[in-house]
This record gives C-alpha cells, structure tokens and sequence, in this order.
C-alpha cells in the first residue's frame, strides 16, 4: 500500500490566486515527520516546508502553509499569492519516527500558474 | 538553502560498464541517501546510509549495486555492472539527524545504452 498518496495529478490556476494541493498519508507510528518539495523544471528539488506530527499548529513558511488534519491523516500544502515560477511539481513525503529514517513519496501534483 | 552537490549531471554510458555517481553532502550532514526517479516520475527509495553503514536498503537497491562515504569524502554510489533499467535520475540527499530534513542534489541524469 502506498504510504503517501496524492490524487492530484495537474492543477492550473491564475497567478496570485491561492492553491490547495491534497495529500494524504498512512503511518502505524505516533511520531512522524511531512515535508512538502518543488521540483521545478530542471530537475532540481527544492525542500518547502515540514510539519511534524506532534505540533498542534499548522507550520507556515513565506507564502507556503500547510493545513495538518491529523485525524484524516492530512496534510495539504497552500500556497497563497501564486506567481509564475511556483509552476513546479508539488511532492509530499512523510517520514516515520524510529530507526527506519527513509523518507516516503507522494507521486506528485503539477503545478501550471498562468498569466 | 543548504546544498548538495552531484558530479557529474550528465553519465553516459554503455550497458555492462561500471559507474560511479559521486555525491558531496552538505557538511555537517551525517546521514546520507539515494532515490531514483525515472522520468519526472515517484522518488524512489534506494539506500540510506550512517556511520559508514547502509542503514536500510530497498527491492530496487540490487547487488549491482553498492555505497560508501570513504574517509568523509563523496558519498558514491557504484553500479557494476550496469543494465537498461539503470536508466534514470540518481538523487543524493542528506540530512543532519534522523528526524531532520533532507536536502537533495541536482540529480545525476544516467543513460545506459
């Protein structure tokens, strides 16, 4: 079964508009870690954002938050103000507590901000 | 951000040859990792790596093969030899603990021919 689940396979929005990408994860452990990263064009991937399980608060970085609803096992990623070069593709990943320290991916959401 | 570096971008090379992606972790990083990713496609899981030991390995991590960090230089990853389905972008990422963030280099594209 896949850990990490995103359903969204394209989104397309105007720039500075707001977008919500949907992921969802699976985990038995109580603690555990979410990351959003970009990938934008050239390959690169970009570390976004992190969200660990037992922080009550939803984390926010620059114009990127994230929307945690643990009891759905739900971790969205908003970006508010979208510009151009947000057009990316969008990865989540989670990473379990304990020694098994791999991080699983998302299958990716794209990401087109258009004029 | 912090960055990871990958030499080279770009290896091709002939099917049964030996190949080595060389990776330089951000410096204080103790932990080390490489993913797979055909095509723009799902990050793939193969190896992680710590206190020069493989830590975990996944199905894709084949005999073929192998890692080391020798004496805190490049983290490698060595292929011998190499097969078709080795085609692919080779991430290295590392992190500074086991519940820190990873941060991954600009990929190696491998073409095998």
């Amino acid at each position: 079964a896949q850990k990490v689940t995103q359903t969204q396979t394209s989104i397309s929005v105007v720039e500075k508009t707001t977008v919500t990408m949907d992921c969802v994860y699976e985990t038995r452990d109580s603690s555990y870690f979410l990351f959003w990263y970009k990938q934008t064009a050239s390959g690169e991937i970009v570390f976004l954002i992190r969200q660990d399980s037992y922080k009550k608060e939803n984390a926010t970085v620059g114009h990127y938050s994230l929307n945690f609803q643990k009891p759905k096992s739900s971790i969205g990623l908003i970006i508010t103000a979208t510009q151009i070069e947000d057009s990316a593709v969008y990865f989540c990943a989670m990473r379990e507590g304990g020694n098994n320290n791999r991080i699983f991916f998302g299958d990716g959401t794209q990401l087109v901000v258009k004029p | 951000g912090p960055k990871v570096l990958q030499i080279p971008s770009h290896q091709i090379i002939d099917m049964g040859q030996m190949v080595t992606l060389n990776c330089d972790p951000v410096s204080n990083h103790l932990y080390f990792y490489w993913y797979k990713q055909i095509l723009g496609q799902q990050m793939e899981f193969l190896v992680n790596f710590y206190n020069g030991k493989v830590m975990e390995k996944s199905k894709l991590f084949k005999d073929q093969f192998s890692v080391e960090r020798p004496d805190g230089s490049y983290f490698t990853l060595k292929i011998q030899p190499t097969a078709l389905e080795d085609s692919a972008v080779y991430f290295c990422a590392s992190s500074s603990g086991d519940q820190n963030t990873l941060y991954f280099g600009a990929g190696t594209r491998l073409s095998v021919l």
